[in-house]
Order: C-alpha cells, then structure tokens, then sequence
C-alpha cells in the first residue's frame, strides 16, 4: 500500500522556520518526482515546489523563492521542506504529492500537515 | 503562475451531466496535454480522477471523462450521484512548475 506521510507541521511565529518532511512507503521512491502543495484554510490548490527524482532540479513558485528549499533522501525514503521567514500567508495544509518519472500529474498525495503563522 | 481559472461553483440534479472549464494560457493548458483534474471531499486529500487530459486512472468510474480547446481544458461528469459533491481542481504542468485551478464547488441538488 502506498503510503505518504507528512509530518513537522506546527504553530510559528511570523520570520521563524519549519521543517516539513514526508516518509514514503509501498514504492520505488526514486522512480518518482515529489511536490508539496498547499491548500489555506477555505482556500485552493497550490503547488509551492517540486523536485526531480535524484534533487538535481527543484522549482518553486514564486512566492516563496529564497524563503522555502525542498530536498529529499532517496535512501531514507524522505521529502523535506525547509521553511524560512515564515509569513502569515504561508499558513496551510502541505500535502506531498507523488509523479512518476515522465509523468506531469500527482498519482500519490499524503494527508497533510498544517503550518500556522501566527503571532 | 497565475492560476488557471475555474467556474466558482456549479450544480446539478442526479443523474444529470455537468461540464467544469478550466482556463489557461498558450503557456500551459494551451501548450500541451499534461491537464489533470483532481477531486476532494471535506476534510480528505485530493484524488486524481483524469490526467494527460482524457485519460482515467485504474478505479475512476467512466462517468468522469475529459477534454480540451485551445486554452480551455474541460472536465465531464455524466449520471451525476450523491458522492460526486465535492471540490473540483485543475492542474496543468508550465516547465518545471505546475498551476492549479482556483477549484469548483459541485453541488448535487
């Protein structure tokens, strides 16, 4: 069975930092391109950045360039999203999403891990 | 990255069809066949129910197709039932980015 599971979620402070990470199971973890994409609370879809199979190439929207860095460990199965300089519109559910390898759709989706920014 | 654009909300009786749009740029929806649509219930993750425009995932009922024109990628959904009511989001790949839909509310009356 497939499985995405996200944790490091929490409460922070506008400017502070988070780590997401996402542990995958029941795949072949480096046959696959992850994102993460967020949904505020009432709100949309929203893919915030994505990374190729072997973290050789990232993307990122624009809001959160220079801010946010994805990354993962094909040997630990893992995804992770460092979140600097936090901000109140960053406050969501962040869902990791699965691609398989030459594929543009999100196959697999965990079930989320909420950020908030508060003061 | 603007985001594509999709109705608010659209409703329809059982056994009805309906037809979500969704609507991009040459740069993405326009540009390619890589639009997917996705369905979410409350409180639940996104499901995908159609990818690479019209093609259906093993499970997807066959009442769910899709389609595209130009700019405009659509999503059908035919013999409408209770448990179709749910949120509705598009998704297009735009070079090594990817933008959703603003989501569509379905309602069935």
């Amino acid at each position: 069975e497939v499985q995405l599971v996200e944790s490091g979620g929490g409460v922070v402070r506008p400017g502070g930092s988070l780590r997401l990470s996402c542990a995958a199971s029941g795949f072949t973890f480096d046959d696959y391109g992850m994102s993460w994409v967020r949904q505020a609370p009432g709100k949309g879809l929203e893919w915030v950045s994505g990374i190729n199979w072997n973290g050789g190439s990232t993307g990122y929207v624009d809001s959160v360039k220079g801010r946010f860095t994805i990354s993962r460990d094909n040997a630990k199965n893992s995804l992770y999203l460092q979140m600097n300089s936090l901000r109140a519109e960053d406050t969501a559910l962040y869902y990791c999403a699965g691609q398989a390898v030459g594929r543009y759709y999100f196959g697999y989706w965990g079930q989320g891990t909420l950020v908030t920014v508060s003061s | 990255q603007s985001a594509l654009t999709q109705p608010a909300s659209v409703s329809g009786s059982p056994g009805q069809s309906i037809t979500i749009s969704c609507t991009g740029t040459s740069s993405d929806v326009g540009s390619h066949n890589l639009v997917s649509w996705y369905q979410q219930h409350p409180g639940e993750a996104p499901k995908l129910i159609i990818y690479e425009g019209s093609k259906r995932p093993s499970g997807v009922s066959n009442r769910f197709s899709g389609s595209k024109s130009g700019n405009t990628a659509s999503l059908t959904i035919s013999g409408l039932q209770a448990e179709d009511e749910a949120d509705y989001y598009c998704c297009s790949y735009a070079g090594n980015s990817w933008v959703f839909g603003g989501g569509t509310k379905l309602t069935v009356l």
